[in-house]
């Protein structure tokens, strides 16, 4: 069966700083692997996908996702958070043209 | 210009009653989806539909019906709405060109209250 697990509910950072959301997934092939972005009283927005080639995909306002099989992870990066950035963030693959998401992440920005 | 708009935003239902819940997309995809999204979980497939005048059932069809009468709309049905439904549902569209790779867009969701 296929699954995403978002492992953290909410992570807190201080603006500025570094940004790290984890994604582990399960899935017995080869996955299409998406991170998406959802605002207050918003839909959800692509940020960036992912299903070959190299494992760094760079996406919208900064953000990057490493993919690795060894680890079935597709964790979301940003090297300097801003303010404007307090969403949700869900993780998804697809398979058979379905969806599955993670439970999603709620990112806090601080001063 | 908003390509999936969901109506109405936010709905107040009586339990037993019935709720019909609407998208209309201009996008021109074929390809239509009805999510729900729980606090604490990620969103849900109740339906979709791939072709006007057809639905599939989703990972969580239970106490739903879904309707697609045309390329550009795709209604969530609930004859006889119960406590458990209150939620936010999601319409989305996408482009079956692209695969199991195609971006999916969606509405701005519909909060449900069922009292």
């Amino acid at each position: 069966a296929q699954s995403v697990t978002q492992p953290d509910a909410r992570v807190t950072v201080s603006e500025g700083a570094s940004l790290q959301l984890r994604c582990k997934y399960s899935y017995s092939g080869t996955p299409y692997l998406f991170w998406y972005v959802q605002y207050p009283r918003q839909g959800l927005q692509l940020l960036l996908k992912y299903y070959s080639g190299d494992p760094v995909v760079q996406g919208v306002n900064g953000f990057e996702a490493e993919f690795s099989k060894s680890n079935s992870s597709f964790h979301l990066r940003k090297a300097s958070v801003h303010w404007s950035d307090s969403a949700v963030y869900f993780c998804a693959l697809t398979g058979n043209y379905k969806y599955v998401f993670g439970a999603g992440t709620r990112l806090k920005v601080i001063a | 210009e908003a390509a999936v708009t969901q109506s109405p935003r936010s709905k107040v239902a009586v339990t037993g009653g019935k709720v019909t819940l609407s998208c209309h997309q201009t996008n021109n995809h074929d390809y239509m989806y009805w999510y729900r999204q729980d606090t604490g979980h990620g969103l849900r497939l109740i339906h979709y539909s791939y072709v006007a005048d057809s639905t599939e059932k989703g990972d969580i069809p239970d106490g739903y019906k879904a309707s697609r009468p045309s390329q550009e709309n795709f209604s969530l049905i609930l004859e006889l709405a119960s406590l458990s439904q209150t939620a936010v549902y999601f319409c989305a569209s996408s482009d079956p060109t692209g695969g199991n790779y195609a971006e999916q867009f969606f509405g701005p969701g519909t909060r449900l209250t069922v009292l």
